[in-house]
């Protein structure tokens, strides 16, 4: 079954505490990103990855890092979460190129820093 | 920043009526558009895309897509309690992937 997975589903950390957040798609795409969603804000892009080793920032990228090294994989990393990154985070991937590839969305991490 | 605009709703539909659904977009080299339904706690799921003017039917849901104004709807026919949600815009910017995303639209279905 193609699909992206994300863990945790839910997770409450403290301020400054370093954490991950894991997504694997199985679908050999090119082309993953990190979401975030808030209400009224709809989904604003973090960061994507193109290809292995190649990454970039979103529209939001402050507070965050990113990793691919390999294809199937693209952890996002808070190395000091702060509360206003309480939030919730969808990984997503697709084909690169082509004008009608669907995005295939991960099942949403809902993180809370307290 | 290049922008997509939806009303935020909450769009009220009794059952059994047309729910209709409009996105707008600011990039006029937009390439294709999608429309995405998520629930709430959900991920968001897609419905439908569009790259063409005109419209695209698919079931009870059809796509409009007018370049010239920039923007993008949909209509939800015969809607369901089940069509409750919110109904994400999606614009493919480039041929590359990224999608910007609207707010959402809220629609609730009376019975």
């Amino acid at each position: 079954e193609a699909q992206v997975t994300q863990n945790p589903r839910y997770l409450i950390t403290v301020t400054g505490k370093k954490l991950t957040v894991t997504c694997s798609q199985n679908m050999n795409h090119e082309y993953m990103s990190w979401y975030r969603q808030d209400p009224g804000l709809g989904l604003r892009q973090i960061y994507y990855s193109m290809n292995v080793e190649v990454t970039d920032k979103g529209d939001v990228p402050e507070g965050y890092k990113v990793s691919r090294k390999e294809k199937r994989n693209f952890p996002l990393i808070l190395e000091s979460p702060s509360p206003n990154q309480t939030s919730l985070y969808f990984c997503a991937s697709r084909v690169t190129g082509g004008r009608n590839t669907e995005a295939f969305f991960g099942q949403g991490t809902r993180l809370t820093v307290v | 920043q290049k922008e997509v605009e939806q009303n935020s709703g909450p769009l009220s539909v009794p059952e059994g009526a047309i729910a209709s659904l409009n996105c707008t977009y600011s990039d006029r080299g937009s390439q294709s558009f999608f429309w995405y339904r998520q629930y709430s706690g959900k991920s968001p799921e897609l419905i439908m895309f569009i790259y063409s003017n005109g419209d695209k039917e698919d079931g009870r849901f059809t796509a409009q897509l007018n370049k010239a104004s920039q923007y993008v709807s949909l209509l939800i026919r015969d809607s369901q309690p089940s069509d409750s949600a919110t109904y994400l815009c999606a614009v493919n910017e480039n041929s590359w992937g990224k999608l910007q995303f609207g707010a959402g639209t809220q629609v609730v279905v009376t019975p």
